[in-house]
């Protein structure tokens, strides 16, 4: 079945640096990938999605990539910063009306000061 | 965005006891689907919660189990029934906002204890 494989489960960075977290998709009909952060005790929120006809799109500190050929998309967070700390799921789907989310086991983030 | 709730916001069950879990969106929304996200957990879907129909569940999750109802476009239930201590989990529901994009927002989430 559909399958969404994140690396790493952890990750921890220096305040300032950047940090990279990595998944790969096993349908190669989903064209949707998008990216929740979940802070401690709180729900998921959407921070960033990308569609299959790109190839990158950025806002501000944060930036996702997608290799469709090699079925994997990362995201890239810039200068990070302490509130960057939390826990990050990627996912993905087939755009449909009837679409379902398949999410990533998630990255905990922690942002060293 | 849409504004979403969820009643209750956490609860203490016993075993062998059902909870019925609302999740209310302040406007009409295609889809709703509901998550369990175990503690530590990723997000692992439930079911689809269709309006007019029954719920349409994923592998491992039966209706018996977890009843769901949408009776509108704006308002779902989740019922957990004879629980047990394994059910243990914050409860989500999520809405693919109508007419736009299949971007999900969620819900803030029932934290269910069982002893």
């Amino acid at each position: 079945g559909e399958n969404v494989e994140q690396h790493p489960s952890t990750l921890s960075v220096q305040e300032g640096d950047s940090a990279v977290i990595k998944c790969t998709y096993s349908d190669s009909a989903s064209n949707y990938f998008p990216w929740y952060k979940q802070e401690l005790g709180k729900r998921p929120q959407l921070i960033i999605d990308i569609r299959s006809n790109v190839g990158e799109k950025k806002d501000q500190r944060i930036a996702v990539t997608l290799n469709k050929t090699a079925k994997h998309f990362s995201l890239h967070i810039t200068e990070t910063q302490p509130e960057d700390s939390a826990v990050y799921f990627c996912a993905a789907s087939r755009y449909s009306s009837a679409s379902k989310i398949i999410f990533g086991s998630g990255t905990r983030l922690s942002i060293r000061p | 965005s849409a504004v979403i709730s969820q009643k209750p916001s956490r609860d203490i069950c016993q075993r062998g006891t059902s909870l019925t879990i609302q999740c209310q969106v302040d406007s009409q929304v295609t889809m709703m689907f509901w998550y369990r996200q175990q503690p530590g957990q990723s997000l692992t879907l439930i079911a689809t919660a269709n309006q007019g129909s029954e719920a349409t569940y994923e592998s491992g999750f039966v209706i018996d189990k977890f009843p769901i109802s949408r009776p509108n476009l704006t308002f779902s239930t989740l019922t957990v029934s004879n629980m047990s201590p394994e059910d243990s989990s914050i409860y989500l529901c999520s809405v693919d906002l109508a007419g736009t994009t299949d971007t999900q927002y969620f819900g803030p989430g029932t934290r269910l204890t069982v002893l």
